[in-house]
């Protein structure tokens, strides 16, 4: 099962606008990550945020963690065509291991 | 300096048959996990090593999945009897260490297709 669900499923935005993406999930955590995923590529990692740490920042990108309201946020900033990918949270506890929500596609169109 | 990589890239198989997915984690990486990602879905997490132990298990669907680190370096996972269900793409991830807080490497996949 899913810890962390992305909202919305699917964006599509012009060149120069800001995305943004919002994830949800269920249970206490020690972080979270947000990964890209070019299509029929591996994940990369583009930042992680600690459950003590409320937003962090780096280049275009800006991630929110509300531990309260158990969600989380994903800026770009004036995207660009080469941002196109899904993008996902996971969800972090003590074990380590990282539970996935279903992403979020974006398009960023020329 | 080479990142995760895993092979082979691409595997089609005839159901019934049994199959070998190998991870080449970073050099020196403590944790590695497998993930099995289906199409328009996030990743699941399958197992997790930490060096040659086997410490989780819990995400694999059934007994017909299988992997080992022997060594606590390469990884393999093994899928015995493939059913068209298994059709997905596999993952490998590597962290340095055990703590959350470190960032999780992942290789570029094996992506499965059974007949």
């Amino acid at each position: 099962s899913q810890q962390g669900e992305e909202d919305p499923q699917a964006l599509s935005i012009q060149e120069g606008e800001n995305a943004t993406m919002n994830c949800s999930y269920k249970t206490s955590i020690n972080n979270l990550q947000w990964y890209r995923q070019n299509s029929g590529r591996g994940l990369v990692h583009l930042i992680l945020i600690r459950s003590n740490e409320r937003e962090k920042h780096s280049g275009r990108l800006r991630v929110t963690l509300d531990t309260s309201k158990k969600s989380s946020s994903l800026l770009i900033t004036a995207s660009r065509a080469a941002d196109t990918a899904s993008y996902f949270c996971a969800t972090d506890t003590n074990a380590g291991k990282s539970t996935f929500g279903d992403g979020t596609t974006l398009t960023v169109k020329p | 300096g080479a990142g995760v990589s895993q092979s082979p890239r691409y595997k089609v198989a005839k159901r019934g048959q049994d199959v070998a997915l190998r991870c080449d984690p970073i050099s020196g990486h403590v944790s590695l996990f497998w993930y099995q990602q289906a199409l328009g879905q996030g990743p699941e997490f399958l197992t997790y090593f930490q060096n040659e132990a086997q410490l989780d298990k819990s995400g694999l669907p059934s007994d017909r999945f299988f992997a080992e680190r022997p060594e606590g370096s390469v990884s393999t996972l093994k899928i015995q009897r493939t059913q068209q269900e298994d059709s997905a793409v596999y993952l490998c991830a590597s962290r340095y260490r055990r703590v959350s807080t470190d960032t999780q490497y992942f290789g570029p996949g094996t992506r499965l297709t059974v007949l």
